[in-house]
């Protein structure tokens, strides 16, 4: 069964206390992997999508890679902003079920 | 109006009530989703509607009917819901058809079932 596991559940940081969040997968053919923010009470906004493994993708502080059987959300020098549940979620082969197969997010809090 | 747009924001209704939740893409997309988010479980889609064709979730209870009468709305019909059914739900939008489709939100109607 196609699957996606996110871990941990939650993380605490200190302000500038550089992490990773892991996204592994069990799904064969991906057509592409996703990665969203999401604030409290708020809509998932996009942040990368990733197709093939070895690419990354960075956008400030946040740097988001992929192997062939999980994904990465690097963290660098965190701030408190940058708190939210992170979601991952893939998306299988256009000849099955174009659906995205969630994960149920990893929360990050940044202490300040 | 830009991007994906939910109304209402909040709703509380009772079991015996009717309503509809209301989105609207600005996007220029041709397919539009609607998904419940319950306290720490994935996303569930509930159905989808992709270049005019419908899509649905067979698990999703019958007291749910969606409604999209072009390709920038999309309607929740909702009729004697049950406290199970509080929940946040989410509209989406993408561009069926590329390589990958990326999904838009809007930001949520918050949804609780007295």
């Amino acid at each position: 069964e196609d699957q996606v596991t996110q871990s941990p559940e939650a993380l605490r940081l200190q302000e500038g206390e550089s992490s990773s969040l892991n996204c592994s997968y069990t799904v064969s053919g991906l057509r592409g992997l996703f990665w969203y923010r999401q604030d409290p009470g708020k809509g998932p906004e996009f942040l990368f999508t990733l197709y093939s493994a070895g690419e990354e993708k960075e956008k400030e502080r946040l740097k988001a890679t992929l192997t062939k059987k999980e994904s990465f959300l690097h963290i660098t020098a965190p701030k408190p902003e940058d708190s939210a549940t992170y979601l991952c979620a893939v998306q299988p082969p256009r000849d099955s079920n174009y659906q995205l197969i969630w994960g149920a997010g990893t929360k990050l809090i940044i202490k300040p | 109006e830009t991007g994906v747009t939910q109304t209402p924001r909040h709703l509380v209704m009772g079991m015996t009530n009717k309503k509809s939740l209301k989105c609207e893409q600005h996007l220029g997309h041709n397919a539009m989703y609607w998904y419940k988010q319950s306290a720490k479980k994935p996303l569930e889609l509930m159905f989808v509607y992709s270049l005019e064709e419908r899509v649905e979730n067979n698990s999703v209870p019958s007291r749910f009917s969606p409604e999209c009468p072009n390709s920038s709305h999309l309607f929740l019909h909702l009729h004697t819901l049950q406290p199970e059914d509080s929940a946040l739900y989410l509209c989406a939008s993408s561009q069926f058809g590329r390589t990958s489709d990326t999904q838009y939100f809007g930001p949520g109607t918050r949804l609780t079932v007295l």
